[in-house]
C-alpha cells in the first residue's frame, strides 16, 4: 500500500513569489493535514481538510491557503513568500476526520521550501 | 503559547538501557496523547498513543505513562536499540480537534 506522497521534495523560491505544494493521501483516507516544521519550532498545525472542506486552521496568515480535490489530494499555496516561510512542510492523512481522536495520522516525507 | 512542551532538546542513552522521554502539557482539555518518531528526511511515524482515561499503555518495548494531575506524560523505551535513534515528538489533542505537537527530543542511542 502506497503511503502519503508529497511533491516536490525540494522547492526554492525568492521573496514575494508563490509556492504550491502537493500531497496525495493514502488510498481511502479522506482527511489531509498540513504542518510546518520550522527550525526550532517543532510541528506547527497549518490546515485540515476533510471531504473537500476546510475543517480547521492554525495560527497562520491568510497567505497560507489550500484546497482538497475530489480525489482527496490536496494543495498548499503560500503567497507573497517571506524568508521565515523557509521550512519543511509535512502533509498527513487519516482514514476520516479524527472526531474521536483515535484516527492515526500518517505523514508524508515532506517538502523542503527554501525562500531566498 | 506552547501547549505541549518537550523541555529536553536531546537525550543520550546507552544501548540496552532505558530511554525516558518526557512531555508536559498545559491544556486540561487534552484527552488523547500520541508519540511520533521521526528519522531524518522522513515524515513522522506514529509510535504509541494513550487516552486520558488510562494512565499507562504498553506496546512491546514502548510504554507511555500519563499523569493527568501533573499534566505530564513520558515515553519509556526498554531496552534501547540503535534504531531508536531519532527525534521523538509528543502530541496531544482535545475532543477530536487538531493535534498539537511538541518541539521534539532528539534521542541518541550510544553503542
Amino acid at each position: 500500500e502506497a503511503g502519503v506522497t508529497q511533491s516536490p521534495t525540494h522547492l526554492i523560491k525568492t521573496r514575494g513569489q508563490q509556492a504550491t505544494l502537493r500531497c496525495s493521501p493514502i488510498s481511502g483516507h479522506t482527511s489531509v493535514y498540513w504542518y510546518q516544521q520550522a527550525l526550532g519550532l517543532g510541528l506547527q498545525f497549518l490546515l485540515w481538510y476533510d471531504e473537500g472542506e476546510e475543517r480547521n486552521r492554525g495560527n497562520f496568515p491568510p497567505r497560507f491557503s489550500g484546497r482538497q480535490f475530489p480525489n482527496y489530494s490536496s494543495e498548499l499555496n503560500v503567497n507573497a513568500l517571506e524568508l521565515e516561510d523557509s521550512a519543511l512542510y509535512l502533509c498527513a492523512s487519516s482514514l476520516r476526520a479524527a472526531s474521536t481522536s483515535t484516527d492515526t495520522q500518517y505523514f508524508g516525507p515532506g517538502t523542503r521550501l527554501t525562500v531566498l | 503559547d506552547q501547549q505541549v512542551k518537550q523541555n529536553s532538546p536531546s537525550l543520550s542513552v546507552q544501548e540496552g538501557r532505558i530511554s525516558i522521554l518526557n512531555c508536559d502539557y498545559t491544556n486540561s482539555m487534552f484527552d488523547y496523547f500520541l508519540w511520533y518518531k521521526k528519522y531524518p528526511a522522513e515524515g513522522p511515524t506514529f509510535l504509541i498513543s494513550i487516552s486520558s482515561i488510562k494512565d499507562k499503555n504498553e506496546d512491546g518495548r514502548f510504554t507511555v505513562f500519563l499523569n493527568k494531575s501533573a499534566k505530564h506524560l513520558s515515553l519509556h523505551i526498554v531496552p534501547s536499540q540503535p534504531g531508536d535513534s531519532a527525534v521523538y515528538f509528543c502530541a496531544a489533542s482535545a475532543l477530536g480537534d487538531k493535534i498539537i505537537f511538541g518541539k521534539g527530543t532528539r534521542l541518541h542511542i550510544l553503542p
